[in-house]
């Protein structure tokens, strides 16, 4: 079974500090691996999308890092910001179809100033 | 560019009504849709998806139903809502670039079933 498991749960970070979140996965065939940020109550917005080749990628602030030997990716996020308050939710595609999305449940991320 | 609306943006119901959430997106031809919904505490959850009008696949069997009507038009709709149909329902939409399909999503609706 497809599954994504991300951690941690929730976090609090003083602003200006930097944080990393994770995530581990078992999809197979992989595709490729997106993190979204979701602010509360509204959309999820895309940050990054990663194929099997890459292993690193950049959005600002924001870089996420892909080992698909071991199943597992991270989101660093640098100096943050009060903006980055959200829920960020790690999304691993599989190699066929269009219903193929396997959704984390996401880490609750709350800069504190 | 491409924009997507959803509407209502919050919505409350009595358990037994009938419901009937839109999804409109603009600046593209023949998107792929979808509806997912997201429970409080869970990941979003795949209900329904479309590559063209009138071609809906049902991902969940529940007592959710969608249509599309038109190529840039997808509703969600119940004839009878349930108490555990309360969530956070997105409409998301999604093009191939470079062998990924990313998917776009918009605002979302929030349903709270009493």
């Amino acid at each position: 079974k497809n599954q994504v498991e991300q951690s941690p749960q929730s976090l609090i970070i003083l602003e200006g500090k930097n944080c990393t979140l994770q995530c581990n996965y078992t999809v197979s065939p992989f595709s490729n691996l997106r993190w979204y940020k979701q602010d509360t109550g509204r959309g999820p917005v895309s940050l990054t999308i990663m194929t099997f080749s890459e292993n690193t990628k950049s959005n600002g602030r924001y870089t996420a890092t892909l080992d698909a030997d071991t199943k597992q990716s991270s989101l660093h996020i640098t100096a943050s910001q009060l903006s980055d308050s959200a829920s960020y939710i790690c999304v691993v595609s599989a190699r066929s179809g269009y219903s193929t999305l396997t959704f984390g449940k996401g880490t609750m991320l709350l800069v504190s100033p | 560019s491409q924009t997507i609306h959803q509407w209502p943006a919050t919505l409350v119901q009595p358990v037994g009504s009938p419901l009937s959430l839109e999804c409109t997106v603009e600046g593209t031809s023949n998107p792929n849709l979808y509806w997912y919904r997201q429970a409080a505490g869970r990941g979003l959850q795949l209900l329904f998806y479309s590559v063209g009008i009138g071609q809906i696949s049902s991902e969940v069997p529940q007592n959710l139903s969608a249509s599309r009507p038109q190529d840039r038009q997808f509703i969600l709709s119940s004839k009878k809502l349930l108490l555990s149909d309360s969530g956070f329902y997105l409409c998301a939409w999604s093009i191939t670039a470079g062998g990924v399909n990313e998917q776009f999503f918009g605002p979302g609706t929030r349903l709270t079933v009493l």
